[in-house]
This record gives C-alpha cells, sequence and structure tokens, in this order.
C-alpha cells in the first residue's frame, strides 16, 4: 500500500525550531518528486515546499522562504521539513504529499501532522 | 489573498449538477494543467483531476475538468450527500515560480 505517515509536530514557543519527517512506503520514494502543504484551523491549503527527486532542487512559498528547510533521504524512504524562526502564522497541519507524473498532480497525501506555535 | 479565485460556497440539491469555477492568469492556469481536489471534513484532501480533466483510477466519472482560457471548472453530476466537502484547485504559476491553490469552495447539498 503506498503510504506517507508524517511526524515531528507538536507545540513551540515563537522563534523556535522543529522538524518535521515523512515515511514513505509502498512506492520508489527516489522517483518522485515531494511537497509538504499546510492548512492553518479553519483556513484553506496552502502549498509550502517542493523537492525535486534526487534533491538537486528546492522551491518556497514567500511566506517560508528563509526560515524552512526542505530535504530528503532516499536511502531512508523520508522526507523532510525543517522549520526554523516559527511565527504564530506557521500554526497548522503539515501535509506531505507525492506528485505523480502529470503537472502538479499530488496524488498521494499523507494524515498530516499537528504544528502548534505558541507561548 | 488567493492567486486562484473560487467562490466560497456552493449549494445544490441530491442527484442534481454542480460546477466550481477557479479563476486565475495568464501566469497561472492560462499556460499551465489544472488539478482538483476534495478534502472531506477532518481527513487529508485527495486528488480528483489532473492535468485539467483526467481522472486518477477509482475516481468516479460523475467528477469532470475543463479549462478554457484562464479559467477552469470542477463539474460534479449526480451528488450525493457524501459528495459535501470542500474543493481546491490547484496550478503552478510561472511568475511566481511557485504551486497556488484557490481558497477553497464549501459544497453543500442540500
Amino acid at each position: 500500500e503506498v503510504q506517507l505517515v508524517e511526524s515531528g509536530g507538536g507545540l513551540v514557543q515563537p522563534g523556535g525550531s522543529l522538524r518535521l519527517s515523512c515515511a514513505a512506503s509502498g512506492f520508489t520514494f527516489g522517483s518522485y518528486w515531494m511537497h509538504w502543504v499546510r492548512q492553518a484551523p479553519g483556513k484553506g491549503l496552502v502549498w509550502v515546499s517542493r523537492i525535486n527527486s534526487d534533491g538537486s532542487s528546492t522551491i518556497y512559498a514567500d511566506s517560508v522562504k528563509g526560515r524552512f528547510t526542505i530535504s530528503r533521504d532516499n536511502a531512508k524512504n523520508t522526507l523532510y521539513l525543517q522549520m526554523n524562526s516559527l511565527r504564530a502564522e506557521d500554526t497548522a497541519v503539515y501535509y506531505c504529499v507525492r506528485e505523480g507524473p502529470g503537472d502538479v498532480e499530488m496524488d498521494v497525501w499523507g494524515q498530516g501532522t499537528t504544528v502548534t506555535v505558541s507561548s | 489573498q488567493s492567486v486562484l479565485t473560487q467562490p466560497p460556497s456552493v449549494s445544490a440539491a441530491p442527484g442534481q449538477k454542480v460546477t466550481i469555477s477557479c479563476s486565475g492568469s495568464s501566469s497561472n492556469i492560462g499556460n499551465n494543467y489544472v488539478s482538483w481536489y476534495q478534502q472531506l471534513p477532518g481527513t487529508a484532501p485527495k486528488l480528483l483531476i489532473y492535468d485539467n480533466y483526467k481522472r486518477p483510477s477509482g475516481i468516479p466519472d460523475r467528477f469532470s475538468g475543463s479549462k478554457s482560457g484562464t479559467s477552469a471548472t470542477l463539474g460534479i453530476t449526480g451528488l450525493q450527500t457524501g459528495d459535501e466537502a470542500d474543493y481546491y484547485c490547484v496550478t503552478w504559476d510561472s511568475s511566481l515560480s511557485a504551486v497556488v491553490f484557490g481558497g477553497g469552495t464549501k459544497l453543500t447539498v442540500l
């Protein structure tokens, strides 16, 4: 079964850091581009970042550029999101997403992990 | 303020048809493919349509997608109460060099 399982969410103070992980299984992880997408409480989906299949190319939403870093370890079938200088507005459910062969075809989603930034 | 504009809500009766629009510009919808996602309450989003009109396996043909110029449309026929969800359009924006989501549309099946 194709599956993405996020972990690492929690409560963190403003200015703090957190690293999210996403364990992939059931497919050849190293062949796919991957994304992080977030959803603030009661709000819509917002794209955060994307990484290509070998990790050599990354892009970010302006709202997280310079603070968040996406990375991957294809040997461990794991995607990461390092989040630094966290702000209250980063509070959200963070989804790990696989991009299929189509254009921005987000075909597999994890269940999400919750990040709360509060003092 | 989302780059892609969707109506906040739509509604229709069971068995009827509904369409959800997604309006953008030449830098996004006008020159890139659109995908659509369904998010049922309390769950992760699910891919409904990709490459403007293609359906992944397992998605019933009650769901359809189309694109014209700088707008895209999701159509749902034979509405069921189980279709009540939030729906999102997504595409690439060449000017922003970013993936962009619509603000989402809440579908109510009356």
